[in-house]
Formats: structure tokens, C-alpha cells, sequence
């Protein structure tokens, strides 16, 4: 089974810019993968923020964008909000498997 | 509103089995694909199993695979996760999801803890 990989923990100043990455151990990350981007707050089940790569909730703030960046799946915040402080995990596709990142702790500070 | 309730968890012995349900109100359970997704305690969300629209297809995660089995009753518009051979590593709490593009439903999880 392949192995998701994620930054444990990002720190961003408010207003600032971070981006997230997600690392697959098969290789590069494609679209293929249907890379999917949850937000989950303390005490709440997660939610997508972004799906197939790019594609966002009608929920999702237009400061969170996906793309592809340099083989891996990436999440960019754009203009960071206290109301961001959370964990964010990626979710790949593998031919009907999926498999889930183990999670960034982002901090707003 | 679709809502997706979890039900069956609770203390079960190591070795020993347990069936989960979700319920699904106000969504059609064959229109999509649907997963079983997990948390230990402080830890990260584990995919644990899928089961395709058609539901003839299912797909589990290495750690659980010949152990659990996904399904679904169309009748009664409920998933299930048929939980055998329970190990310590397998207390989570257990969500019941659907996510598919532009859909994003959970449940609120049930709490399954495997101890002696």
C-alpha cells in the first residue's frame, strides 16, 4: 500500500502564505490520483476544501487554492485567517483504494 | 438534508467482532460510492474501506483487509462494516463518508475501542 506523505506541522502569520504538500511513495503525484484536500477542526468530522486536484466546495474560501507542484499535490493559502488553524489532509486514489495523508497541523500565529 | 448516522460501536475484546451501520437519510445510498474512514485517538484519519455506487465493488486499506468487509442494504438505505479478528491498533473512532466531487457528507463517527 502506498504511503502518503505530509508536513506534520506549518506555522503562517495571518495574512501570510503557505502551501501544503502531499508526497505520494509510487512516485509522482498526477491528476490521475484525484488528490482530495480535508479540513478538520478539533472535536468535528473533517470536510473537502478541494477535490480532483483543483475543484472547491461551494464551503471553500477562495484563499485556498490545489494544484500540482513539483510531483506532489499541493494545498496554497493565500492571505491566512485566525479561523484556518486546523489539520489538513490530503486523500489519493489508487485504482479504487485511497489513501490518506497523515495530516498537517497548521498553525495561525 | 442528508445525514449519515453511525451506529454499533463500543468495547469489544481483542479477537472478537462487531458490526457498524450507517444510516442515510435524504441521499440515495446507490448514488455514490461510499467509504469507511477511521481516527485513533489524537491521531490521523485512515481510509479504511470503499464500496462503488453500483455496489459491486469493494476496496480496503492493507490494514484491514480479509478482516473487515464493507456493504450495503439498499433497501434500508444503510452501509455497513462487518468488523472481525479485532485488534488493539483498530480502536478509532469510525466515520461513514461520502465524497465525491462536489459531495461531502459524514457522519459523526462511533467510537469502537478493542481492550481486555
Amino acid at each position: 500500500q502506498a504511503v502518503v506523505t505530509q508536513e506534520p506541522s506549518l506555522t503562517v502569520s495571518p495574512g501570510g502564505t503557505v502551501t501544503l504538500t502531499c508526497g505520494s511513495s509510487t512516485g509522482t503525484v498526477t491528476s490521475g490520483h484525484y488528490p482530495y484536500w480535508f479540513q478538520q477542526k478539533p472535536g468535528q468530522a473533517p470536510r473537502t476544501l478541494i477535490y480532483d486536484t483543483n475543484n472547491k466546495q461551494s464551503w471553500t474560501p477562495a484563499r485556498f487554492s490545489g494544484s500540482l507542484l513539483g510531483g506532489k499535490a499541493a494545498l496554497t493559502l493565500s492571505g491566512a485567517q485566525p479561523e484556518d488553524e486546523a489539520d489538513y489532509y490530503c486523500l489519493f486514489y489508487y485504482s479504487g483504494a485511497r489513501v490518506f495523508g497523515g495530516g498537517t497541523k497548521l498553525t495561525v500565529l | 438534508e442528508v445525514h449519515l448516522l453511525e451506529s454499533g460501536g463500543g468495547l469489544v475484546q481483542p479477537g472478537g467482532s462487531l458490526r457498524l451501520s450507517c444510516a442515510i437519510s435524504g441521499f440515495t445510498s446507490s448514488s455514490s460510492a461510499m467509504s469507511w474512514v477511521r481516527q485513533a485517538p489524537g491521531k490521523g484519519l485512515e481510509w479504511v474501506s470503499g464500496l462503488s455506487s453500483g455496489g459491486d465493488r469493494t476496496y480496503y486499506a492493507d490494514s484491514v483487509k480479509g478482516r473487515f468487509t464493507i456493504s450495503r442494504d439498499k433497501s434500508k438505505n444503510t452501509l455497513y462494516l462487518q468488523m472481525t479478528s479485532l485488534r488493539a491498533e483498530d480502536t478509532a473512532v469510525y466515520y461513514c463518508a461520502i465524497f465525491f466531487r462536489e459531495l461531502d457528507f459524514w457522519g459523526q463517527g462511533t467510537l469502537v475501542t478493542v481492550s481486555s
